[in-house]
């Protein structure tokens, strides 16, 4: 069935490093992958995202990558900062559909 | 200002106590959801609605129930058969089917068993 996972599960940067999470979808029939940030016991709120015609898409400090002949897609934050602390989700939808497949989740600690 | 609301921000269930979750979105999207999440994991789909008067069962739809008679509201019952409510419920919504845009959340509403 369709799946989306996730790596790694827990992240620890220095302030100022960088931080890149990386998914694995299951469907190749996938076409949009968005990418979620969840503060503590607040909603997820979409930060980037991307579509399968498009291999890479950069705002500001945060960057998604696409590589569709393997089925991956990273997100990339340089210059990490103590407030990109939080849970990070990636999550994948299939060409026509509506029901999204979300990864289990990065929890990011960025150290001051 | 649109949005997706949902209440209450806190709720407390009893024992053998049916509770219902409000969700309410004005941003004229025909597709929405609900996930539970438990603390420090994932997303889980409990239901979701394509359409007015229409939704199917998710990968935990076991002891919750929706309804949606309107577009704009996608209540969900959290019935006594469900033995560990206890989670962060997370209500979402999208534009539908063969528009692929991200899902928009609400700000969640946390059970608790007294």
């Amino acid at each position: 069935g369709e799946n989306v996972e996730q790596h790694p599960s827990t992240l620890s940067v220095q302030e100022g490093d960088s931080a890149v999470i990386k998914c694995t979808y299951s469907d190749s029939a996938s076409n949009y992958f968005p990418w979620y940030k969840q503060e503590l016991g607040k909603r997820p709120q979409l930060i980037i995202d991307i579509r399968s015609n498009v291999g890479e898409k950069k705002d500001q400090r945060i960057a998604v990558t696409l590589n569709k002949t393997a089925k991956h897609f990273s997100l990339h934050i340089t210059e990490t900062q103590p407030e990109d602390s939080a849970v990070y989700f990636c999550a994948a939808i299939l060409t026509g559909g509506f029901k999204t497949i979300f990864g289990a989740g990065t929890r990011l600690f960025v150290k001051a | 200002d649109g949005g997706i609301t949902q209440s209450p921000k806190y709720l407390f269930r009893k024992e053998g106590q049916n509770v219902t979750l409000s969700c309410e979105q004005n941003l004229n999207h025909d597709a929405m959801y609900w996930y539970r999440q438990d603390p420090g994991q994932g997303l889980r789909l409990i239901y979701y609605s394509q359409i007015v008067n229409d939704f199917q069962k998710g990968d935990i739809a076991e002891g919750y129930s929706v309804s949606r008679e309107k577009k704009e509201s996608f209540p969900l019952t959290v019935t006594s058969a469900q033995k560990n409510p206890t989670a962060f419920y997370l209500c979402a919504s999208s534009p539908g089917q063969g528009r692929n845009q991200p899902q928009h959340f609400g700000d969640g509403t946390r059970l608790s068993i007294l």
